[in-house]
């Protein structure tokens, strides 16, 4: 069965470092999501984007966030000044539908991401 | 706000038996409904989607029923399997809205031998 694949599965950074989070998605999907999850807490959207540009973002999402796909196969979450905050399980979904909503996201098994 | 609360918040049963899970939300324009499991660490996987003609769906052991009225959705799982622990999280999506889904917090399963 696809698998959407994310590296690393755990980084550790020291606060005020960037970081890049990656996503290989499956080959035919076309819409690509990040979501965290903080420790015990539940899973919160970040940021969904289609055609090499963001469709929506959260309030979470702020200057400090950036995503792209730079080379049409990767999709990546930069954080460029950690945070003790962002310390969170991030994951990648993939969706494959222009009726998206109507289809399951195929969810990566997450990075952890632990700012210290 | 769009809100999705879960009930319980934990619950540990013996393997082999039979439990009910329950999502209520508060989203609207109403899309559609996953029931996803999440093991420890790992990404959610999906167990059901459903949208709002559907009263139930099943998926194996996993049978999902939804209350569009109501605005319920419970997750019935039939003879419980140490492998079925895990969170169990209802997520709802709305028309129109954001790309992103909400999400419950999730019920922590818990199967004993």
């Amino acid at each position: 069965e696809p698998e959407v694949t994310q590296t690393p599965s755990h980084q550790v950074t020291q606060m005020g470092q960037e970081v890049i989070l990656r996503c290989v998605p499956i080959s035919n999907h076309l819409y690509f999501y990040w979501y965290r999850q903080i420790l015990g807490q539940k899973v919160e959207f970040l940021v969904s984007f289609y055609n090499n540009e963001i469709s929506e973002k959260s309030e979470i999402f702020d200057d400090q966030f950036s995503v792209e796909r730079p080379d049409g196969s990767n999709f990546t979450l930069k954080i460029r000044s950690t945070k003790l905050e962002d310390s969170a399980m991030y994951f990648c979904a993939t969706s494959d539908s222009t009726n998206r909503y109507n289809y399951g996201y195929t969810f990566g098994s997450g990075t952890r991401l632990t700012v210290v | 706000k769009n809100q999705v609360e879960q009930s319980p918040q934990s619950l540990i049963i013996l393997e082999g038996k039979n439990c009910t899970l329950q999502c209520n939300y508060t989203v609207s324009p109403f899309s559609n409904l996953r029931w996803y499991k999440q093991d420890t660490g790992r990404g959610p996987v999906s167990l059901t989607i459903m949208t709002f003609s559907e009263n139930t769906k099943s998926n194996g052991r996993y049978t999902a029923t939804l209350d569009a009225d109501t605005k319920q959705s419970s997750l019935h799982i039939t003879a419980s399997q140490l492998s079925d622990s895990a969170s169990y999280i209802c997520v709802v999506s709305a028309w129109g809205g954001a790309d992103g889904l909400t999400f419950g917090k999730g019920t922590h399963l818990i199967i004993q031998p």
